[in-house]
């Protein structure tokens, strides 16, 4: 079964700031790990995907994500934050093999507010 | 039209009405999906279609009952629904199953408001 969690409902940051977004997982197999962003009045749009590849992985709009195994984690970060990244972000896991029978679990969420 | 569209965007309805959830994915997908994101909670799985065949009900009330007539159309009829059954209601669609090795695409969703 697989699980996760993420490390704070809302963080803010000044714009150019480093954006650090915090997730942990559970699975009892190697895991696919995404993350996903949600403007406002907008569905899930994916940002980037971790499937046993390289363990950094890079997404759109200058994030990227490094999957530590020995930590469980699968971080999200951005060097330096632009106003327009203000939005919901989730993390999500999923049993990391081709099964019609794998969902995807998604966290909570976390909201990113950037601060001028 | 383009990706996933969803109809309508807002819609509020009494505990006593019926309502129907449209959805149409422009991709050519093979898998549909329904979602219920609620304040706070993670978003949930209601329903998975495959080639319009149903695949995955999560313990969902009979309240909601999903049509899948064809792989690019997915509705959610609604009757007599709880105010708890307010949320924001997400259709997704993915080139096949096989949990996230096929990327998920989602609509705009639905913002539901039972009074």
């Amino acid at each position: 079964a697989q699980s996760v969690t993420q490390l704070g409902s809302h963080v803010s940051v000044s714009e150019g700031a480093l954006v650090l977004l915090r997730c942990n997982y559970s699975s009892s197999v190697p895991p696919y790990l995404f993350w996903y962003v949600q403007y406002p009045n907008q569905g899930l749009q994916l940002l980037l995907k971790y499937t046993s590849a390289a363990t950094l992985v890079k997404g759109i709009n200058g994030f990227e994500a490094e999957f530590k195994k020995s930590e469980t984690s699968f971080h999200l970060t951005k060097p330096s934050a632009h106003m327009s990244d203000a939005a919901e972000y989730f993390c999500a896991v999923s049993g990391g093999t081709y099964s019609s029978a794998s969902k995807i679990i998604f966290g909570s969420g976390t909201r990113l507010s950037i601060r001028p | 039209e383009t990706g996933v569209t969803q109809t309508p965007r807002h819609l509020v309805m009494g505990m006593t009405n019926k309502k129907s959830l449209k959805c149409e994915q422009h991709l050519g997908h093979n898998a549909m999906y329904w979602y219920k994101q609620s304040a706070k909670k993670p978003l949930e799985l209601m329903f998975v279609y495959s080639l319009e065949e149903r695949v995955e009900n999560n313990s969902v009330p009979s309240r909601f009952s999903p049509e899948c007539p064809n792989s690019s159309h997915l509705f959610l009829h609604l009757h007599t629904l709880q105010p708890e059954d307010s949320a924001l209601y997400l259709c997704a669609s993915s080139q096949d199953l096989g949990g996230g090795y096929y990327e998920q695409y989602f609509g705009p969703g639905t913002r539901l408001t039972v009074t």
